[in-house]
């Protein structure tokens, strides 16, 4: 069974401080891993995605993200934080023969001026 | 290019009666699924359409029902309302391109307010 843990509820930052955002996942296959980002009362939109070849994925916003086989890991990262960015940040899995992804219980950003 | 639309974006009930919610995919988009999240949660799915049949479903009873269009879009109706049906119905609509899945993309939701 695949599963994702995000191990951060909330994560508080400062603007123009730079940001980590944990991702572990669990699946017995080549992952397809996703990272969304919800602001409040909205749909989810796509940041990035890791399908295969380099393992450092670069996104929308200035987002990027590392898959680490290794590690089981897929941490989204941003250099330095705007107000703007405040939001849910989902990290999900998915792959081949798993038609619906797994997402992660989400990690609050909170951005402080 | 349009994304994905979803109608209507907030919806006010009472128990016991039902509602339909609809959504268009993305243009070029051929599979539907559904998702519920309650306030604070992850999403949870519901079902999968593609080609007009129910292709996967999660965790959730019969009162929760879909349908595909030959267009494909979709419809989800839920029967005999609870307070918990309370949530954001997200739609996501992605290619279905041989033995797995392309990405998901998700509309704006719909909110359901159960009273």
């Amino acid at each position: 069974a695949q599963s994702v843990t995000q191990p951060d509820i909330h994560i508080t930052v400062s603007e123009g401080a730079s940001l980590e955002l944990r991702c572990n996942y669990s699946y017995g296959a080549t992952p397809y891993l996703f990272w969304y980002v919800q602001s409040p009362g909205q749909g989810l939109q796509l940041l990035l995605k890791y399908f295969s070849g380099d393992t450092l994925v670069q996104g929308i916003k200035g987002f990027e993200a590392e898959f680490k086989r290794s590690q089981s890991s897929f941490n989204l990262r941003k250099p330095s934080v705007h107000w703007s960015d405040a939001a849910e940040y989902f990290c999900a899995v998915g792959g081949r023969g798993s038609y619906i992804p797994t997402f992660g219980r989400g990690t609050s950003l909170i951005v402080h001026p | 290019d349009a994304g994905v639309t979803q109608s209507p974006t907030h919806l006010i009930k009472t128990r016991g009666q039902q509602v339909t919610l609809r959504c268009s995919p993305k243009s070029g988009h051929d599979t539907v699924s559904w998702y519920q999240q309650a306030l604070g949660q992850e999403p949870q799915f519901i079902f999968q359409y593609y080609e007009e049949e129910e292709r996967q479903r999660g965790n959730f009873p019969d009162r929760f029902s879909g349908h595909q269009f030959p267009n494909y879009s979709s419809e989800l109706n839920v029967n005999a309302l609870l307070l918990g049906d309370s949530a954001l119905y997200l739609c996501a609509s992605s290619v279905r391109t041989g033995k797995y899945q392309e990405t998901q993309y998700f509309g704006p939701g719909t909110r359901l307010l159960v009273l």
